[in-house]
């Protein structure tokens, strides 16, 4: 089946810390990856996607997130953390039985803490 | 541009009740999808509309779920009765076209409660 993971309910980090937030998938073919962030009381906002060529993509925010095929993970990752980085991030992958469709697989999500 | 609206933002019902919540897709964008995360699961897939058709509903849970399309426009989707298990935030989307590769934008949701 196809899926996604997110192995991390919270993840806490402090202002200026580097931060990861976990990602790995599991989908026939090559994956179309996404990765959306939720601040309170707003919809999902889209931070990146990687669908084909280089391994390591930049976002929104100074965020960005690595491919990695050997491993099927798709972690995010920013430098320096933000108070204001604090959300829950979702990673998500195409179903690549949707027809060509934006058909999302989603995980459970990650909040993220970033603490002063 | 405006984004994608979602009403009401927040549904307090009784079980048996009925609801209809109301996504309007940003202007010219053809393709909707409806969504829904239940108590800090996964988000998950419900269905997609080309226009007015439905493309894919495979993801509605059972029939108590109705979703429409009336003119391509904005979409609802009623539950009627609601149960319990229905409590969660549903999220709509949409897209310009059809590629896998594009980005879905979404609205804010609307939280359904049944009590």
């Amino acid at each position: 089946a196809q899926s996604v993971a997110q192995p991390e309910d919270q993840v806490n980090v402090a202002e200026g810390n580097p931060l990861t937030v976990k990602c790995t998938y599991s989908v026939s073919g090559n994956p179309y990856l996404f990765w959306y962030v939720q601040y309170p009381n707003r919809g999902l906002q889209f931070l990146l996607k990687y669908i084909t060529g280089d391994n390591l993509v930049k976002g929104s925010y100074g965020f960005e997130a690595e491919f990695n095929k050997s491993q099927t993970s798709f972690h995010l990752k920013k430098p320096s953390a933000l108070v204001s980085d604090s959300a829950l991030y979702f990673c998500a992958v195409r179903d690549p039985f949707s027809g060509g469709y934006n058909k999302l697989i989603f995980g459970a999500g990650t909040r993220l803490a970033v603490h002063p | 541009e405006a984004g994608v609206t979602q009403f009401p933002s927040h549904s307090v019902i009784e079980k048996g009740q009925t609801v209809t919540l109301r996504c309007d897709p940003i202007s010219g964008h053809d393709n909707l999808y409806w969504y829904r995360r239940v108590m800090g699961k996964e988000i998950k897939f419900l269905l997609h509309f080309v226009k007015e058709s439905k493309q894919d509903e495979s993801g509605m849970p059972n029939n108590r779920f109705l979703a429409e399309r009336t003119g391509g426009t904005y979409s609802t989707l009623k539950v009627q009765p609601a149960e319990l298990e229905d409590s969660g935030v549903y999220f709509c989307a949409s897209s310009e076209t059809i590629s896998g590769a594009n980005v879905l934008t979404f609205g804010a949701g609307s939280r359904l409660t049944v009590l």
